[in-house]
C-alpha cells in the first residue's frame, strides 16, 4: 500500500459526458501526477500538479483538466468524453517535482459506452 | 509520442528459471525506473538506476542501462509464481515527469 488512494474504483459514463476522478496524495507529498493507461499500454503521463500549479502537461487535449487542492489532494475532469477516453486512470504522488520516486494509486478504470 | 519500447511484449517462463526485458527511451534522461503491475491495478516501484550508473542490483532484480544505446534491462533471477505480472520501464526527463514503456508481460509457470 502507498498510501494514495483514487476514487470511485469503476465507473461508466456514455460518450460526451463530464467524469470527475479524485486522488488523495500520501502525506506530505506536494505533487501529483496523472496518467492515462489504456489497455495493453503503458501509462501514458497528462499533466502534473505541484502546490496548486500545473506543472506540466502530457500531449493531451484541453478537454482533459485538473485542479489541486491546498491539502494536494487533486481531480482530473475530462469534458466530452469520448470511447477512447477509456482507460485506467492513475494518479502518483511524490514530495517534490525533482523527487525521483512517484507512488501510484490503485487506479480508477473508466469505460466509456 | 515519448513512450519508449520494451520487449518482449510478453514472456512465459517457468518457476526457478530468470527473466530478462528490455526497454528502449528517446531522449536522454535523469534516470530510469522500473515498476510492476498487477492486473491493470497500481504500479509498485521496483528499482531505479541513474543515468550515470551502469548496474544496480536489488535481491532478486538487476538493471542494466547503456545511455549511448539509450536502452535498460531487467532481469529477474529465480523467478517465482507470484513474480507473474506486467512490468514498465519509465524514463525520468526533466522535471518529474516520467515517460513509460510499451511494458512486457511476463508469466511465471509454477
Amino acid at each position: 500500500e502507498t498510501g494514495v488512494t483514487q476514487s470511485p474504483t469503476h465507473l461508466i459514463k456514455t460518450r460526451g459526458q463530464q467524469v470527475t476522478l479524485r486522488c488523495s496524495s500520501q502525506s506530505g507529498h506536494n505533487t501529483v501526477s496523472w496518467y492515462q493507461q489504456a489497455l495493453g499500454q503503458g501509462p501514458q503521463f497528462i499533466f502534473q500538479y505541484y502546490r496548486e500549479e500545473e506543472n506540466g502537461r502530457g500531449n493531451f487535449p484541453p478537454r482533459f483538466s485538473g485542479l489541486q487542492f491546498p491539502n494536494y489532494s487533486s481531480e482530473l475532469n475530462v469534458n466530452a468524453l469520448e470511447l477512447d477516453d477509456s482507460a485506467l486512470y492513475l494518479c502518483a504522488s511524490s514530495s517534490g517535482v525533482m523527487e525521483e520516486t512517484q507512488y501510484f494509486g490503485p487506479g480508477t478504470r473508466l469505460l466509456v459506452l | 509520442s515519448q513512450q519508449g519500447e520494451e520487449d518482449p511484449q510478453a514472456l512465459s517462463i517457468q518457476e526457478g528459471e530468470n527473466a530478462t526485458m528490455n526497454c528502449s527511451y528517446k531522449t536522454s534522461i535523469n534516470n530510469l525506473q522500473w515498476y510492476r503491475q498487477n492486473s491493470g491495478r497500481g504500479l509498485v516501484h521496483l528499482i531505479l538506476i541513474r543515468s550515470n550508473e551502469r548496474e544496480k542490483h536489488s535481491g532478486r532484480l538487476r538493471v542494466t542501462l547503456d545511455t549511448s544505446k539509450k536502452s535498460s534491462s531487467l532481469l529477474i533471477t529465480a523467478s517465482r509464481a507470484a513474480d507473474t505480472a506486467s512490468y514498465f520501464c519509465a524514463s525520468q526527463h526533466t522535471g518529474n515527469q516520467f515517460y513509460f514503456g510499451t511494458g512486457t508481460s511476463l508469466t511465471v509457470i509454477p
